[in-house]
This record gives structure tokens, sequence and C-alpha cells, in this order.
């Protein structure tokens, strides 16, 4: 159970294009979900905090115009990096929460090349 | 604040040897802790975790953490080693609540010889 599903697993796109990453709670409810951004050999940095129905809650520090968050329902929310950079260039993880006060179940990341 | 310190951002054992990982955190209220490992180019995996209660906690794939809250730490374990353990392993903190956020530890490789 907890299968949280991160699509695409991998893009590769050319510098100012938008790219829209999905992420899906299979088989249960998320109230709330996680976009963590993670650089190679390094920790998984939390850039915001999405609860459904309402607006994502970002880190201090994360562009919220850059990183637009939806999460329209229960079992989507989904992350655009708008007008993609080289800089933009990173491993990209969900996860989704069952309830308060339980464990985060993470999707398998996004690797995400700006050329 | 929170925070994690995982000492050791490289940990090599021989397959069927002790495996220890060091987790510290800190936090100015009563933590919930996780462990988690990561398989390359994949998310997160939940090995297991603290709330409250019996302080020593067991998770999947043999692997067992205790909570000492007079060292705080949390520091995981797995009596032998197997080569499928070779992988990325984070801890991590939370407050619990409403909120939930994780603190990541700065994660810890562990490579298993044969």
């Amino acid at each position: 159970g907890a299968v949280v599903s991160q699509h695409p697993s991998r893009v590769i796109c050319k510098s100012g294009t938008s790219v829209k990453i999905e992420c899906r709670s299979l088989d249960f409810q998320a109230t709330t979900m996680f976009w963590y951004r993670q650089f190679p050999k390094k920790s998984l940095m939390l850039m915001a905090t999405s609860n459904e129905g309402s607006k994502a809650t970002y880190e201090q520090g994360v562009e919220k115009d850059k990183f637009l968050i939806n999460h329209a329902s229960l079992t989507l929310s989904t992350l655009t990096v708008t007008s993609a950079h080289p800089e933009d260039s990173s491993f990209y993880i969900c996860s989704a929460q069952t309830g308060e006060g339980q464990p985060q179940h993470f999707g398998d990341g996004t690797r995400l090349s700006i050329l | 604040a929170q925070s994690v310190t995982q000492l050791g951002s490289h940990v090599s054992v021989s397959e069927g040897a002790l495996v220890l990982l060091r987790c510290n955190y800190s936090s100015s209220v009563p933590p919930y802790l996780f462990w988690y490992v990561q398989y390359p180019n994949q998310g997160l995996q939940l090995l297991l975790k603290y709330t409250t209660g019996a302080t020593l906690v067991k998770g999947i794939n043999g692997f067992e953490a205790e909570f000492k809250k007079s060292e705080t730490s949390f520091h995981l374990t797995k009596p032998s080693a197997h080569m499928s353990d070779a992988a990325e392993y984070f801890c991590a903190v939370s407050e619990g609540g409403a909120t939930n956020k994780l603190i990541f530890g700065t994660g810890t490789l562990l490579a298993v010889q044969p």
C-alpha cells in the first residue's frame, strides 16, 4: 500500500520550455503532498508543501512563480517548472502523506535536464 | 529549529558484518524520527520510524534503530550486511503535527564489499 507514482521519470528539454511533473497517490488519498529537490550527492531540500484545494506553502528562497504547484485533487499534485534554464536541472521528488503525523511516501523522482 | 547530523558520508562494510549508520538530531519538541533508503535514480523508501512508545524500532530488511533521548541519537543498525543493502541512507526529523515537514540529514552512502 501507499504507492506514489511520479511522471515523467526523466525529461530533457531546451532552455525556456516549461515542464510539468505529476505526482499521484495511487491507493490512498493524500491530504498533503511535498515537493523536494535533490542536487547530486546532496540531501533533499524541501521546496514546498501542497495541501489539496489551497495554495502551496513555499520554503524560503524558492520562487513560487518559477515553480508552480497545483494540488487539484486528493490524489494529484503537479509541479510546473516555468521557463526552465540549465540551473533548474536537478532531481525532483514528490511525497504524499496519508494524514497528520503519518510518514511521507515518496515517488521515484524525475530527472530534469535543461539543455 | 530542527536539524539532523549524519556522521560519515561514506561507510563501507564487508558482507555479513554489522552495519551502523549514525544520526544525531536537534529538536525543541519531542521529535518524530525516520530512516529512509534511496537506491540510484529512485525516490526514498521508508525503513522505519519512531514517533512515541518503544524506543527500539524495527523496520524492513532487518534494520532497526534505537531512539536515545539522552544522547539525541537515532542510529541505524543491521546485524549482518547484505550486498543489496548498498544504497544511500537518510535520517530525518519532523515535529509531527499539522506541518509534518521533514528535515533530512546529508545522507550516508553505504558500500558493501564482498
